[in-house]
This record gives C-alpha cells, sequence and structure tokens, in this order.
C-alpha cells in the first residue's frame, strides 16, 4: 500500500515559469517531509524539508508547503530552468523512525 | 566531503555468482542504508544500519546479506540472485538521529 503518492507522473513548464509538483500522504503519524531530485544513472540529491510544525519552507527558488489536515505537499519552483528536468521524489518519515517512504516520482522538463 | 561513493557503478552476474556491492561515506553518519530501485518505481527501503547494527531488514531475501564492517563502510554480499533482482540498488547515509538521507550515486545491476 502505497503511503505517499505523486499523481502526476510527468510535469512540462516553460523556462522562467513556476513548477509545481504535488504529493499527497496517508500516514497521519508522519511529521516530516522531504524532496529530492534525480537525474537519470545517478542516486536521489537532497533539495528541501520541512517539518510538520511548519506550513513553509523556502531555499532559493525552491519552496515547499504543507497542509497537514489535508495531508498534502507540493514543491514549487520559481522561475524553472532547463536543469531543473529531473525526476522529482517526496519522502516522508516520522519521529524515531529510520526509513523514508517514498513517492513515485514526477518527471519535469523544463522546455528553454 | 559530502560524498556517498559507491563500487562497481554497473554490474553484471550470473545466477550461481557470488559479488558484492561496496558503499563508503565520511561524512561521520552513523546509519547507512541500502535500497533497491527498480525502472520507474520508488527507491525501496532493505536494510538499515544504526552504529554498525542493523536495526531493519525489510524481509529480504537471504540472497542478499549487508555487513557493515565500520562507521564508513558499507558492503551488500549478492548470492545465487534472481533474473528479477536486476535493479539499480542505492546507499545512503545519515547523522542519527535525522530524516536528511544523503545517497550514492548506486550499481546497476543486471542478472543474467
Amino acid at each position: 500500500d502505497q503511503q505517499v503518492k505523486q499523481n502526476s507522473p510527468s510535469l512540462s513548464v516553460q523556462e522562467g515559469r513556476i513548477s509545481i509538483l504535488n504529493c499527497d500522504y496517508t500516514n497521519s503519524m508522519f511529521d516530516y517531509f522531504l524532496w529530492y531530485k534525480k537525474y537519470p544513472a545517478e542516486g536521489p540529491t537532497f533539495l528541501i524539508s520541512i517539518s510538520s510544525i511548519k506550513d513553509k519552507n523556502e531555499d532559493g527558488r525552491f519552496t515547499v508547503f504543507l497542509n497537514k489536515s489535508a495531508k498534502h505537499l507540493s514543491l514549487h519552483i520559481v522561475p524553472s530552468q532547463p536543469g531543473d528536468s529531473a525526476v522529482y521524489f517526496c519522502a516522508a518519515s516520522e519521529t524515531g523512525a529510520n526509513n523514508l517512504f517514498f513517492g513515485t516520482g514526477t518527471r519535469l522538463t523544463v522546455i528553454p | 566531503d559530502t560524498e556517498v561513493t559507491q563500487t562497481p557503478k554497473h554490474l553484471v552476474m550470473g545466477m550461481t555468482n557470488k559479488k558484492s556491492l561496496k558503499c563508503e561515506q565520511h561524512m561521520g553518519h552513523r546509519a547507512m542504508y541500502w535500497y533497491k530501485q527498480k525502472a520507474k518505481k520508488p527507491p525501496e527501503l532493505m536494510f538499515v544500519y544504526s552504529y554498525e547494527k542493523l536495526s531493519i531488514n525489510e524481509s529480504v531475501p537471504s540472497r542478499f546479506s549487508p555487513e557493515c564492517p565500520n562507521s564508513s563502510l558499507l558492503n551488500l554480499h549478492l548470492h545465487a540472485l534472481q533474473p528479477e533482482d536486476s535493479a539499480l540498488y542505492l546507499c545512503a547515509s545519515s547523522q542519527v538521529p535525522t530524516y536528511e538521507q544523503y545517497f550514492g550515486p548506486g550499481t546497476r545491476l543486471t542478472v543474467t
């Protein structure tokens, strides 16, 4: 049973515009959320995270929003750049656990 | 040094072979992880070592045998694998306790 879901397998965005990637989760015990970026033939690279005590975290062009009541988080990339083209995974964990639960990923293509 | 290294990058092995995958990190992390990733799927956790002790084994078949010789090294010993075990094997490490895991580039394994 997939506890973390990314319902959009792919997304195409024009360079300079905003990219919004969405993620939903079912386990209410999750209290920490992360976004990873993955290029082909490479391991996932940590991008940004958010704790459940916050509803927003910003790092440069990347902002993650958390809506706990809806069990939904999103990653905003502004402005999008061609180098952002990759597969983005969201992941979730709960306090005290060592494992991350990953979503199925969204392939972002930024068109120059 | 913020890198997790994995060797080899590619491995082709027969079903009767014995081989090992290696992972190394020098970030002082005390948790290390093995994940398996099939095409178009999220990474799936296999094993977690915390302070060089196996803390999580996600019901992985015994043909996969992990080993953590010291806090910087993690091995995955492979024996009598099946073709369906062909996948990208990812190693990760993290502080304890923390949630951000740092991934290596992976070993692409093909079982013939």
